[in-house]
């Protein structure tokens, strides 16, 4: 399978405990996404880096949200000291940006999500 | 700041062709995209408009570009049950490295027998 690989599918956590996603998306691809979708509601933008540098982070993600791509592949999100606020569908993508064949290849291609509970 | 709006249901006659309306207020948007949800499953990709152009059509599907008026849709001709999805409006702006994409609240697409 060369799609966009997370791990793990569902995760269970007790209030207050840290938690780590982890992203893997497809080979070559230099750009990586993370989104968090509830109920009813579209993704919601949280970061995402160009190859290993972080470009952008939402200003309503809290500081206990932290996002790492340390080689430019694949990346973690952790959450530190989760809240019942934080259950949610996370989502990774990935894209090649950059000019070919006159467009700028900006498709991102999903994966099937981290789903997290907090209990 | 960026926002995507959609109305949130739609229900069509099976066969009948279906038009989910967005509206968009990032004037810099350069690409603007049609991803379907189906329960359970990823985002798919549908279909996506470079924002100089007006209409795109694929198969079944035309999208519809008012960029004066921020407003954005999608065609389904022929609509089928196996349509039957949320459907997601979603724009990035910038020409040389695009950033972010942010996404619209989805609308619900069900078809009537």
């Amino acid at each position: 399978d060369t799609g966009v690989s997370q791990d793990p599918r569902h995760k269970i956590t007790k209030r207050g405990q840290n938690v780590t996603f982890r992203c893997d998306p497809i080979s070559e691809h230099n750009r990586l996404y993370w989104y968090r979708q509830t109920l009813g509601q579209g993704p919601e933008f949280l970061t995402y880096f160009q190859n290993e540098a972080q470009l952008e982070k939402s200003r309503l993600l809290s500081d206990r949200f932290s996002a790492e791509r340390p080689k430019g592949s694949f990346s973690t999100l952790e959450i530190q000291r989760t809240e019942q606020g934080d259950s949610a569908m996370y989502l990774c993508a990935s894209s090649l940006v950059g000019w070919s064949r006159g467009s700028m290849n900006t498709e991102a291609f999903f994966g099937q999500g981290t789903r997290l509970t907090v209990v | 700041g960026e926002d995507v709006e959609q109305s949130l249901f739609l229900s069509v006659r099976e066969g009948d062709s279906s038009v989910i309306n967005c509206t968009y207020t990032d004037s810099s948007s350069t690409y603007l995209y049609w991803y379907k949800q189906e329960p359970g499953a990823g985002l798919q990709l549908l279909t996506y408009i470079f924002s100089n152009m007006d209409m795109k059509q694929d198969q079944r599907l035309t999208v519809l570009l008012n960029k004066k008026d921020k407003h954005l849709s999608l065609r389904i001709a022929d609509t089928q049950t196996g349509d039957s999805a949320i459907y997601f409006c979603a724009e990035t702006s910038g020409y040389s490295s695009a950033s972010k994409i942010i996404f619209g609240s989805g609308t619900r697409l069900s078809i009537r027998p």
